[in-house]
């Protein structure tokens, strides 16, 4: 079954312990990205991949870091969480056809995040 | 930079009624655009991709249009059910695959 597996599902931190939620999609897909949800805000980009070794900042990478080490793994990584990084989290997967263009995109079921 | 809205924020209907929701977004240059499904604290579900060389897309009770031109697209809902109950976002997707969200439209289908 064609999926983006996301893991852990539910995660309550202290401020400060370094943490990482891990991103997986089996479908040979290119790019991959991280999205934060927040009530009011909506969904916003954290950090994006457009292939192995080639990872860029969306539009709130403040506090993240992520690697593209492998084309099915994209985890996130949060060095030093804090309490304004409380959120529910996403990764997302899709395959540019040969023009660059979008195609159809692929969620993960989220990970919610608490930091006390 | 793209700006996407959707308009009713919340919407509740009873059942068997058609519905519309509408997107529009200001910057006309993107390839496609998608339309998701999201239950409450869960993911997102995929409904629609509407290439941007297409007017529309049809699944099921949903037809899904756009207007490129307009910055504008619909998603139909006929003969609303109960379990149609979720927030729909719909994302414009431009090259190298940008997505831009909307804030979601939250449906409520009362039995």
């Amino acid at each position: 079954e064609a999926q983006v597996t996301q893991n852990p599902r539910y995660l309550i931190t202290v401020t400060g312990k370094k943490l990482t939620v891990t991103c997986s999609q089996n479908m040979n897909h290119e790019y991959m990205s991280w999205y934060r949800q927040d009530p009011g805000l909506g969904l916003r980009q954290i950090y994006y991949s457009m292939n192995v070794e080639v990872t860029d900042k969306g539009d709130v990478p403040e506090g993240y870091k992520v690697s593209r080490k492998e084309k099915r793994n994209f985890p996130l990584i949060l060095e030093s969480p804090s309490p304004n990084q409380t959120s529910l989290y996403f990764c997302a997967s899709s395959l540019p056809d040969r023009g660059r263009r979008g195609t159809e995109a692929f969620f993960g079921q989220g990970t919610r995040l608490t930091v006390v | 930079k793209q700006e996407v809205t959707q308009i009713p924020a919340a919407l509740s209907v009873p059942e068997g009624e058609n519905l519309v929701l509408n997107c529009s977004f200001t910057d006309s240059a993107i390839y496609n655009l998608q339309w998701f499904r999201q239950d409450p604290g869960k993911g997102l579900t995929s409904l629609l991709l509407i290439q941007s060389s297409q007017r529309e897309q049809t699944s099921g009770r949903l037809n899904a249009s756009l207007d490129k031109s307009s910055g504008r697209s619909t998603l139909y809902i006929a003969a609303s059910q109960p379990g149609d109950s979720a927030t729909y976002l719909c994302a414009v997707i431009r090259n190298n695959n940008d997505m831009r969200f909307g804030a979601g439209t939250r449906l409520t289908v009362k039995p």
